[in-house]
């Protein structure tokens, strides 16, 4: 599986987009890209996942580079309540990094 | 439509005491996936099982620690004559097949105190 780095922390302004950014330079063809987040001390929460496409749901936008060695998470309006760890992984056997801790800000 | 269920959601244990934690997985899925947690840390995976098979435990300790996941009932992760350093949150997610692409589903965990 591939190594992934994430900052250890960011700021974001409630209402304003959140881009979170990733690097897993070692991945593999078919690897895909998951993002979890966890709130507080709660279980993870899947977020969205994708292989080379750029992916959007609900929740959130993916945008993977061509070359597939880094990759963005986009919150398009954070809310307070999007305060919280996000994991990126990169493989298919679910291991979690540190992650980044997004704080909103009002 | 039940998540995944985990119990207790606290648990506090002696020293030396042995800690059951029990978790029940989403229905229809039969892979089940456990995790610790260390204050201020990220997850740690520690074993992957599916019904009465061990797949994967190369995150779990070498003693005291054991899971299974039986044909009925809840998959169990038992650590026995716990330590301090045992106190964690630990995670329990399940899958409907043995790849990340079908999701994994978190529970709400359970806080293990060793005092």
């Amino acid at each position: 599986d591939a190594k992934t780095t994430q900052p250890p922390s960011m700021d974001c302004a409630e209402g304003r987009a959140a881009n979170l950014p990733c690097n897993h330079s070692t991945i593999s063809g078919n690897e895909y890209v998951y993002w979890y987040r966890q709130i507080h001390s709660q279980g993870p929460q899947y977020i969205i996942h994708g292989l080379k496409n750029n992916e959007t749901n609900e929740m959130a936008s993916l945008i993977i580079t061509e070359d597939r060695k880094s990759s963005t998470l986009i919150l398009p309006h954070a809310t307070l309540r999007d305060t919280a760890v996000y994991y990126c992984i990169a493989g298919n056997d679910m291991r979690f990094g540190a992650g980044t801790r997004l704080t909103v800000k009002p | 439509n039940a998540g995944v269920m985990q119990n207790p959601r606290h648990l506090v244990r002696r020293r030396g005491q042995e800690a059951r934690l029990r978790c029940s997985p989403m229905k229809g899925h039969s892979h089940v996936y456990w995790y610790r947690q260390l204050p201020e840390e990220g997850l740690k995976f520690m074993v992957y099982l599916q019904k009465e098979n061990i797949i994967d435990e190369s995150g779990m300790p070498k003693e005291r620690f054991s899971a299974e996941f039986p044909k009925e009932g809840p998959s169990i992760l038992r650590i026995q004559q716990v330590v301090r350093g045992d106190s964690a949150a630990y995670f329990c997610a399940s899958s409907i097949r043995d790849s990340p692409y079908y999701g994994y589903t978190f529970g709400s965990g359970t806080r293990l105190t060793v005092v």
